[in-house]
């Protein structure tokens, strides 16, 4: 199976940082990367596919980046609906995997 | 809008079953493929198991592979997932997710059920 690594694991930062979280899998896989956020006791919500693509409805300040085995997801400007965690999940082969998660928390 | 609700989740001892359902509404689900994906508690998010939109195409990962059975009524719009020789392991929240266009991200998620394994 496809190993997916992320860092941090935890991110501390302030309203209108620019935050980037990176995604390493454990060989290539394309562009067959998606992002997603989770809140708390809630349902996962895609953000990214593709790598790059952004999702509809999904705001202008999420962007993705990368192919091959790096990869990284961006908030260009960090908002208060934006503190929740964050993973990633490659879909070049089955089983699919997810990263372990990064947790963007409040300084 | 794409609605998914999951149901059948509950507590159960170790080596007891447990069926799972997905009903899907507001979009063709005959035409969609399809996944469970589960979360145990304070963990991050693991794939279990994926059908093709047909149901001809079964996929599993290693750690259910076996016990777990992944079906679908495409005349009923609903996705289930059999659950044999539960394990305390298997203690997650488990959603049912909808894949996007022809490739396995998930676009649209239920709220999930909870299945609890203790004896």
């Amino acid at each position: 199976d496809i190993q997916m690594t992320q860092s941090p694991s935890t991110l501390s930062a302030s309203v209108g940082d620019r935050v980037t979280i990176t995604c390493r899998a454990s060989q290539s896989i394309s562009s067959l990367l998606a992002w997603y956020q989770q809140k708390p006791g809630k349902a996962p919500k895609l953000l990214i596919y593709k790598a790059s693509s952004l999702e509809s409805g999904v705001p202008s300040r999420f962007s993705g980046s990368g192919s091959g085995t790096e990869f990284t997801l961006t908030i260009s400007s960090l908002q208060p609906d934006d503190f929740a965690t964050y993973y990633c999940q490659q879909y070049n082969s089955y089983s699919l995997t997810f990263g372990g998660g990064t947790k963007v928390e409040i300084k | 809008e794409v609605h998914l609700l999951e149901s059948g989740g509950g507590s159960v001892q170790p080596g007891g079953s447990l069926r799972l359902s997905c009903a899907a509404s507001k979009f063709t689900f005959s035409s969609s493929a399809m996944s469970w994906v589960r979360q145990a508690p304070g963990k991050g998010l693991e794939w279990v198991s994926g059908s093709s939109a047909s149901g001809g195409g079964t996929y599993y990962a290693d750690s259910v592979k076996g016990r777990f059975t992944i079906s679908r009524d495409n005349s009923k719009n609903t996705l289930y997932l059999q659950m044999n020789s539960l394990r305390a392991e298997d203690t997650a929240v488990y959603y049912c997710a909808r894949e996007g266009g022809y490739s396995e991200y998930f676009q649209h998620w239920g709220q999930g059920t909870l299945v609890t394994v203790s004896s």
